[in-house]
């Protein structure tokens, strides 16, 4: 099966300006994820998708940040304006709501990422 | 609060040496945890989970509900196990809380 895929994979702006990340899941993955990931830390999440909705956007800075998955499946993510302390790999993830036996998964599969330097 | 902790971010060992990685969570409710890993220019993916409690490339880890601890173990270390290891902590309504990571390198 194809993988999360996500674009551009690098991206290079000065503060302030704009820039938007798009993801594509896995085909028939409900719950899609974005996660920001600086350099030397763990992923954290920013905004999860649950087919069109949204579910959790609690760590997500509104001010600057925005997410949409309109139609259940590809989504963006926009930066604007952007600020200096925004350079990090910007990951997309998706996965099943449940595995083909019916048991609650969160098995995640990720994209490569887009790595965004803010100057 | 819900936290996820890996107290080491570099671990060297020589090849065939037993390899640990740690980790511990915090949460009050019922865990569910993974490992990812991330080899060199590849993506993140999963290497197991502890519901499945199987043995993937040799890797095994254990849930200690007393110690909040879910440690990743090899009794013989590859060079191919060079990677960045993730632990994460699945606490229900689809949230994933991922540590900071621990970079491990095989020596030959």
């Amino acid at each position: 099966e194809a993988g999360v895929a996500q674009s551009p994979r690098y991206k290079i702006i000065e503060k302030r300006q704009s820039v938007a990340f798009w993801c594509n899941p896995i085909s028939g993955h409900a719950t899609l994820y974005w996660y920001q990931q600086i350099l030397g830390q763990g992923p954290k999440l920013l905004i999860q998708f649950q087919n069109n909705g949204v579910v959790d956007d609690s760590q997500l800075p509104k001010d600057r940040f925005s997410a949409e998955r309109l139609k259940g499946v590809d989504s963006t993510l926009k930066i604007q304006p952007a600020k200096l302390e925004d350079s990090a790999v910007y990951l997309c993830a998706s996965s099943l709501d449940q595995d083909g036996s019916g048991n609650p998964t969160d098995t995640q599969y990720f994209g490569p990422g887009t790595r965004l330097t803010v100057l | 609060a819900q936290r996820v902790t890996q107290p080491e971010k570099l671990l060297s060992v020589f090849k065939g040496a037993p390899v640990e990685l740690k980790c511990n969570y915090s949460y009050s409710g019922s865990p569910e945890l993974f490992w990812y890993v991330q080899y060199s220019r590849q993506r993140l993916q999963l290497l197991l989970r502890h519901i499945s409690r199987e043995s993937i490339k040799g890797f095994t880890a254990d849930l200690n509900k007393g110690e909040t601890s879910f440690h990743l173990k090899k009794p013989f270390a590859q060079e191919e196990d060079s990677a960045m290891y993730y632990c994460a902590l699945y606490t229900g309504g689809f949230k994933t809380i991922f540590g900071a990571g621990t970079r491990l390198f095989v020596k030959a």
